[in-house]
């Protein structure tokens, strides 16, 4: 199975600085990608879709200029949290189609904002 | 709009022995996926199981086995001979629609706890 990678696996910054998220994929081409985050002890919520050389599409409720999203190439996605505040604190997963009935996860990226 | 239900906050069972974790969903789509996954504390998501919307039998994985009832809209997922490896949370989630299932809509989760 594919195999996704993320950078990095946690992170802390000060409130106000923004942070970058990366989501690769190792060893298929992934012109779709996806967005989740979890608060502690709750469930995932899907973000928004990273589009490969288009603008992504973002769930409601999800400030698109807060989180933006680039996918330049078929195995690189990223999330940025601009002007991070403790609110944003959350884990951040990501993740590939591999076909309907498989949905391949990176592990994960731990954001706390202080 | 997908909805995915999962009643039991936490679970406790016995090692060796079998659990049910509950799972309702609700889509108009007539096409659809259904997942399970496992979340230990690391975070990682761990794919265990898949059932789609026109598969005739129920789907098995190992010890992991759905127990899928269409008409009634539930998908429970059953772990055999439970290990205390199994201790986690479980997501049941639900991809609808198009040719694909990426856009996951996922229930809130239950903790499972396995006890020696």
């Amino acid at each position: 199975g594919a195999v996704v990678s993320q950078h990095p696996s946690w992170v802390i910054c000060k409130s106000g600085t923004s942070v970058k998220i990366e989501c690769r994929s190792l060893d298929f081409q992934a012109t779709t990608m996806f967005w989740y985050r979890q608060f502690p002890k709750q469930s995932l919520m899907l973000m928004a879709t990273s589009n490969e050389g288009s603008k992504a599409t973002y769930e409601q409720g999800v400030e698109k200029d807060k989180f933006l999203i680039n996918h330049a190439s078929l195995t690189l996605s990223t999330l940025t949290v601009t002007s991070a505040h403790p609110e944003d604190s959350s884990f951040y997963i990501c993740s590939e189609e591999g076909g309907t009935d498989t949905q391949y996860f990176g592990p994960g990226t731990r954001l706390t904002v202080l | 709009a997908q909805k995915i239900t999962q009643t039991q906050p936490g679970m406790f069972v016995q090692e060796k022995e079998a659990v049910t974790l509950d799972c309702t969903y609700d889509t108009s789509d007539p096409s659809y996926g259904l997942f399970w996954y496992k979340q230990p504390s690391s975070g990682e998501m761990i794919f265990l199981i898949y059932q789609g919307s026109y598969d005739q039998q129920n789907a098995t994985e190992g010890r992991y086995s759905l127990n899928f009832q269409k008409a009634r809209k539930s998908a429970n997922l059953v772990i055999s001979a439970s290990q205390l490896g199994d201790s986690a949370m479980y997501f049941c989630a639900m991809g609808a629609g198009g040719t694909s299932y990426g856009k996951l809509t996922f229930g809130q989760g239950t903790i499972l706890t396995v006890h020696p």
